[in-house]
């Protein structure tokens, strides 16, 4: 099956600990995406690759990391510097920056 | 102003209703325009898209582009109670390299 997979699926941080939560696309997609939702509000985008070694900050990148080492892996670390973490993280990924995107299943993630 | 306008709802109607769920843009050079279904706690899954302007059909589902007006709209024929979900629509350029996305439309089909 094709598609894009996040793991895990809940994930508990205590405060000061750094977490990283992973997604793995199977599409053979260029470009991959980490998108911040929250109650009541839109997507907001935390980073986006469009090719290997290669990502960009996004509206709300700080406190968070990247790393685009593989094409098929995006692996979001949230730090300890991001002050208010607790949210659903979803990754999506598209053929390239431009056309359409495809969302894996999200990670929510709480801080106790 | 925000490049994708969506009306939040919430929007509830009887089954077997047809909806619309508009969105309106500011950026003439959208071309590829996207619609999402998110259930509660899931990702949102892709529905429809259409590239440049025109309409598409897939089953109860329409969706439909008007570059004059930067207004785009899905429409829901016979509305199922399955169909209860949240509604996102989106959008890209060909020059640009990110999405932009509606807040989402909240819809409740009641049985």
């Amino acid at each position: 099956d094709g598609g894009i997979t996040q793991s895990p699926k809940y994930l508990f941080r205590k405060e000061g600990q750094n977490v990283t939560l992973s997604c793995e696309q199977n599409l053979n997609h260029d470009a991959m995406y980490w998108y911040r939702q929250d109650p009541g509000q839109g997507l907001r985008l935390i980073y986006y690759s469009q090719i290997v070694n290669d990502f960009q900050k996004g509206d709300i990148a700080e406190g968070y990391s990247v790393s685009r080492e593989k094409k098929e892996s995006f692996p979001l670390t949230v730090t300890s510097a991001q002050k208010n973490p607790t949210a659903f993280y979803l990754c999506a990924s598209s053929v390239t920056s431009t056309e359409v995107a495809f969302f894996g299943p999200g990670t929510r993630l709480t801080v106790l | 102003q925000k490049e994708v306008e969506q009306d939040p709802g919430p929007l509830s109607v009887p089954e077997g209703a047809i909806v619309s769920l508009n969105c309106t843009y500011s950026n003439s050079a959208f071309q590829y325009f996207m619609w999402y279904r998110q259930y509660s706690r899931k990702g949102p899954e892709l529905l429809m898209y259409t590239y440049s302007s025109g309409n598409k059909e897939d089953g109860r589902f329409t969706a439909q582009v008007d570059k004059s007006s930067k207004y785009i709209s899905l429409f829901i024929r016979d509305s199922q109670p399955s169909d209860s979900a949240t509604y996102l629509c989106a959008m890209s350029s060909l020059t640009g390299n990110q999405f932009y996305f509606g807040t989402g439309t909240s819809l409740t089909v009641i049985p």
